[in-house]
């Protein structure tokens, strides 16, 4: 069990559908990340939140809308995903709003656009 | 940017010491090097993370000579379940960009 819970752990959506990932963790962590994992790739870093405020995008599309309510929680708004962005989408969580700390995963969404 | 590079696989046998290389030959005075290990279908797990010299913890020890170009983990007497892709990332408080960049990771496979 991981200390960073993420859900659903499984979504099909069709390209026209508007879904959002959920990650949660009640460790008083401060930064919060997401990222997207092809198959036998490594993650690669989407969006970062210090303190409830986006601090960094990289340059992801914008059919893809994160949102932090407050500093346990974080989701991932999907709106006309395409076919390539079936992915596994991790959700990360660090101490303070440093990223030299250890980064906490969940172990994801995986999930799959028709 | 301090890039990583890694061997993309290594097979062991339980038991074994395994040693994963990395390589990080622009590595800048404030970087840190630190090491995650994943499983598939799931998420990246911390392993080790230092500066300089050695750390060890209750998993693995961390070996960074005195040039910082490179380090090594190192994994004593690893079973089956050590399994696992490696990854190694170098960076520091003021490039956050740079410590969240993943490189190709390292395959371990461990054979009984």
């Amino acid at each position: 069990d991981t200390e960073v819970t993420q859900t659903p752990k499984h979504l099909v959506m069709g390209m026209t559908n508007k879904k959002s990932l959920k990650c949660e963790q009640h460790m008083g962590h401060r930064a919060m990340y997401w990222y997207k994992q092809k198959a036998k790739k490594p993650p690669e870093l989407m969006f970062v939140y210090s303190y409830e405020k986006l601090s960094i995008n990289e340059s992801v599309p914008s059919r893809f809308s994160p949102e932090c309510p407050n500093s346990s929680l974080l989701n991932l708004h999907l709106h006309a995903l395409q076919p390539e962005d079936s992915a596994l989408y991790l959700c990360a969580s660090s101490q303070g709003g440093g990223v030299i700390q250890p980064q906490h995963f969940g172990d994801g969404t995986r999930l799959s656009i028709l | 940017l301090a890039k990583t590079t890694q061997p993309i696989s290594m097979d062991s046998y339980e038991g074994q010491e395994v040693n994963i290389t990395c390589s990080h030959n622009n590595i800048a005075t404030n970087d840190y090097i630190t090491w995650y290990q994943q499983f598939p279908s799931q998420g990246p797990r911390f392993i080790i993370q230092g500066y300089k010299t050695k750390v060890t913890n209750e998993v693995a020890s961390l070996f960074i000579p005195a040039d910082r170009k490179s380090s090594t983990l190192s994994l004593p007497r690893v079973s089956l379940s050590d399994t696992a892709v490696y990854y190694c990332l170098v960076g520091d408080f003021n490039n956050a960009g740079n410590m969240l960049t993943f490189g190709g990771g390292t395959r371990l496979m461990v054979k009984p």
